[in-house]
């Protein structure tokens, strides 16, 4: 079992709409929860981190945490264009605590249409 | 304020030859953080330093190997380079505080340095 498991996509929506991306996570344990845009052939930008359980939200942006089903999504509203890129879920285990050793997942290719 | 540099941005080696990468990181920050990211992956972890010294590590051999230096600038080597070795090279750097900011994992990635092995 990969320890961060991402859909790869591509998930395709029009624009306007709701993306709705998904994250599942082995450890229980961790803590600590981040969702990075990649677009092609550039390197990754945070766009939020999350700790506690439920919703935590940041303009377009909702990142969602349940730490029992152990599953982290990210809601992009009015998706544009330019929300176009490759989606990487994060995660800092447990036994990080104090460093920065993120596990990343594959990312999920978000197409937005016209 | 420039924010984390690397290079080169692209090279192209041959198996068997070494291969030095260079990052310097976001000014005020004193943590560096490398990373492979192969073709439709996601960024693996490689090494850690903080202070010059090797403070995490993955699951990677010891063909590679790093340094940083007092200005807190780094260098990932890698050594008998294979053609597995091909991959986007990331640096990251994080800012100094307390231990709950270091938890935040708000890493900055330079732009990369493309290796392809031939």
């Amino acid at each position: 079992q990969k320890e961060v498991e991402q859909n790869s996509g591509p998930l395709s929506v029009p624009e306007g709409a709701i993306a709705s991306l998904n994250c599942t996570y082995s450890d229980r344990g961790s803590q600590s929860f981040f969702w990075y845009r990649q677009y092609s052939g550039k390197s990754p930008e945070l766009i939020m981190f999350i700790y506690s359980n439920g919703d935590k939200e940041d303009g377009r942006f909702t990142a969602q945490l349940n730490k029992a089903s152990q599953y982290v999504s990210l809601l992009i509203r009015d998706s544009q264009p330019s929300d176009s890129a490759t989606y990487l879920c994060a995660v800092n285990p447990p036994m990080n605590t104090g460093f920065q050793k993120l596990v990343f997942g594959t990312g999920t290719r978000l197409l937005v249409s016209p | 304020d420039a924010g984390v540099t690397q290079s080169p941005t692209h090279l192209i080696k041959t198996r068997g030859q070494q291969v030095t990468l260079r990052c310097s990181p976001k000014s005020g920050h004193d943590t560096v953080s490398w990373y492979q990211q192969a073709l439709g992956q996601g960024p693996q972890f490689i090494f850690q330093y903080y202070e010059e010294e090797e403070r995490q590590r993955g699951n990677f051999p010891d063909r590679f190997s790093g340094h940083q230096f007092p200005n807190y600038s780094s260098e990932l080597n890698v050594n008998a380079l294979l053609l597995g070795d091909s991959a986007l090279y990331l640096c990251a750097s994080s800012f100094p505080g307390p231990r709950e900011t270091r938890d935040t994992g708000e890493l900055f990635f330079g732009e990369g340095s493309r290796l392809t092995v031939l």
